[in-house]
């Protein structure tokens, strides 16, 4: 089945700084790619998403990528605000494959003021 | 607020014991799924269903099963309660039988095992 490895497992930032998250897939069916972001003790909520047939897309701050060829993503954010400290989980799934989402294994960001 | 509504949110019970957790889907979603969230871990796949069959099955352990309503409700029954059982338990819900759209999450049934 999919696995998906997520790196790094925590991720200190400044504010205003950047924050770089990456994450790797081992089916390459796999063809779809969203990230949600988990605030302490609330539910993950996503916050993008990406499709294979696309490499790159931006939604103000949150920037995504894909490489289908090296089977990895990333998720960009740029400024980074308090409001940004959370844990992030990216995650992959394959339409045909009973289409559960697998998730890697989360990101707790801190954004230091 | 998502639309999914998970019931109860807190649950403390003992060891040995069986619960059932209720999930409500997003009026219109097909599709529910269920994870298990251990402190301070990520998001484990147990289970969906789509319009009341099972459609994907993840590490589940046997004494847990899961069903999915005609009204399109689910609900988790966990048996032979363990402390390692101890987790929050979240539902999703989607549109369609495809999993390639937003799944929406529930705010979650915190599970506690004594």
């Amino acid at each position: 089945g999919e696995n998906v490895e997520q790196h790094p497992s925590t991720l200190s930032v400044q504010e205003g700084d950047s924050a770089v998250i990456k994450c790797t897939y081992s089916d390459s069916a796999s063809n779809y790619f969203p990230w949600y972001k988990q605030e302490l003790g609330k539910r993950p909520q996503l916050i993008i998403d990406i499709r294979s047939n696309v490499g790159e897309k931006k939604d103000q701050r949150i920037a995504v990528t894909l490489n289908k060829t090296a089977k990895h993503f990333s998720l960009h954010i740029t400024e980074t605000q308090p409001e940004d400290s959370a844990v992030y989980f990216c995650a992959a799934s394959r339409e045909a494959a009973g289409n559960k989402l697998t998730f890697g294994g989360g990101t707790r960001v801190l954004v230091k003021p | 607020d998502s639309g999914v509504t998970q019931t109860p949110k807190h649950l403390i019970t003992a060891t040995g014991q069986r619960v059932t957790l209720r999930c409500s889907p997003r009026s219109g979603d097909l599709s529910v799924y269920w994870y298990q969230q251990s402190l301070d871990q990520g998001l484990q796949f147990l289970i969906q269903y789509y319009n009341g069959e099972e459609r994907a099955k993840g590490n589940i352990l046997e004494r847990f099963s899961a069903q999915q309503f005609p009204d399109l409700h689910s609900e988790l029954n966990l048996s032979s309660l363990e402390l390692g059982d101890s987790a929050l338990y979240f539902c999703a819900s989607s549109p369609v039988g495809t999993s390639n759209t937003e799944a929406f999450f529930g705010q979650g049934t915190r599970l506690t095992v004594v």
